[in-house]
């Protein structure tokens, strides 16, 4: 399978702990992209990277989140002292920089669930 | 007002018929569009890009208007298989993040 993978597919964890979840982009892929879903809405953009270079980043992303892609390849979204409203869906994109095409491709998410 | 703004729903229509759903968007320096259909507790997935002469793929046909700002995105002939969500997103100009409406719900009913 040559899509975008995410692990772990699910996380149930206790308010307060930190979480740390991770994406492998299509291998040829240079953009890289995190969104957060909740239920009835669609995905919000959180952040992306262009190789190892993280360009752009929403308010939505406090200080208790970071991401992070030190090789280029595959990411990791962690956050820290969560809190019940960080419970979501996790979603990972990409795409690739060549040429015109800027459609991304989703991993299967991640969901998380804050007690 | 959000960028990106779709009628949540849901729509309910029978087997065969032909539905339309349209996507406002704000920025009028955006610079490409998308249909993603995303079933429930799935990831989104590429149903189509939208050109601005317009495309059809099958019994899919998506129009870009600019001059309004909407997207639309026609189904003819309805399957049960389509009942979904539908979303819209949009990138605007000097980023390469999506944003996304909020998603249509269609249920094609038997």
């Amino acid at each position: 399978d040559t899509g975008v993978s995410q692990d772990p597919r699910h996380k149930i964890t206790k308010r307060g702990q930190n979480v740390t979840f991770r994406c492998d982009p299509i291998s040829e892929h240079n953009r890289l992209y995190w969104y957060r879903q909740t239920l009835g809405q669609g995905p919000e953009f959180l952040t992306y990277f262009q190789n190892e270079a993280q360009l752009e980043k929403s308010r939505l992303l406090s200080d208790r989140f970071s991401a992070e892609r030190p090789k280029g390849s595959f990411s990791t979204l962690e956050i820290q002292r969560t809190e019940q409203g960080d419970s979501a869906m996790y979603l990972c994109a990409s795409s690739s920089a060549q040429g015109q095409d800027v459609t991304q491709y989703f991993g299967p998410g991640t969901r998380l669930l804050v007690l | 007002r959000k960028e990106v703004e779709q009628d949540p729903g849901p729509f309910n229509v029978p087997e065969g018929a032909t539905v339309a759903f349209n996507c406002t968007y704000s920025n009028s320096a955006s610079q490409s569009f998308f249909w993603y259909r995303q079933d429930c507790r799935k990831e989104p997935k590429l149903l189509m890009s939208v050109y601005s002469s317009g495309n059809e793929d099958g019994r899919f046909t998506a129009q870009l208007n600019r001059a309004s700002q909407y997207i639309s995105l026609l189904i003819r002939d309805s399957k049960l298989s389509d009942s979904a969500t539908y979303l819209c997103a949009a990138i605007f100009s000097g980023t390469y993040k999506y944003i996304f409406g909020t998603g249509t719900r269609l249920k094609v009913l038997a």
